[in-house]
């Protein structure tokens, strides 16, 4: 089974440039999430969605990030301008949804991340 | 609200001593329970995630974990390091109730070092 695909891998931009991250969640899972992981904390969600509706993007910095899922599947993360602040890891991971009531615990797979540097 | 509180920030053990690294939880509810590690440069993987039918979860590597309710906890355990457990740990808790949308709260992480 194929795993989440993130790309790049590492990007290196200058502050006040755009950038945009790709990920392509496993087949058939309906969750995405965008997670940042600056260096030394733990992950921080950005945004989730399911299907392609967004379903919590409280802690998404909205003035300069955006995210879309396209017909469900695809997402992009997009940040412009970028900060310096914004240097960390993105990740991406999903999931099935969850079926009530089975006792089925579903986790989130994760990407390998993008490794962005603003200098 | 719902929170993880990993309690140690670092762990450092010899190879061949027992791990111990520190979950506790706080939720209204029994949540779902997992750990995760994060070793350099590469994404997160499930060590092991708890369900239900037991308290004593079994992962991978020879890792595991005790659900406590009655302690809000869900450390995980080995009986023996090996230097490839060198890595960051990550304890997640999912709230029973998340609206259905399959919420997921990360610690802040416990970063584990093994010496020879």
């Amino acid at each position: 089974e194929a795993g989440v695909a993130q790309s790049p891998r590492y990007k290196i931009i200058e502050k006040r440039q755009s950038v945009a991250f790709w990920c392509n969640p496993i087949s058939g899972h309906a969750t995405l999430y965008w997670y940042q992981q600056i260096l030394g904390q733990g992950p921080k969600l950005l945004i989730q969605f399911q299907n392609n509706g967004v379903v919590d993007d409280s802690q998404l910095p909205k003035d300069r990030f955006s995210a879309e899922r396209l017909k469900g599947v695809d997402s992009t993360l997009k940040i412009q301008p970028a900060k310096l602040e914004d240097s960390a890891v993105y990740l991406c991971a999903s999931s099935p949804i969850p079926r009530t009531g089975t006792g089925v615990n579903t986790e989130a797979f994760f990407g390998q991340g993008t490794r962005l540097t603003v200098v | 609200a719902q929170s993880v509180t990993q309690l140690d920030s670092h762990v450092s053990v010899s190879e061949g001593t027992p791990v111990l690294l520190r979950c506790n939880y706080s939720s209204s509810y029994s949540p779902s329970l997992f750990w995760y590690v994060q070793h350099p440069n590469k994404g997160l993987q499930l060590l092991l995630k708890y369900t239900s039918a037991a308290t004593l979860v079994k992962g991978i590597n020879g890792f595991e974990a005790e659900f406590k309710k009655s302690e809000t906890s869900f450390h995980l355990t080995k009986p023996s390091a090996h230097m490839s457990d060198a890595a960051e740990y990550f304890c997640v808790v999912r709230p029973m109730f998340s609206g259905g949308y399959n919420k997921l709260i990360f610690g802040a992480g416990t970063r584990l070092a093994v010496h020879p």
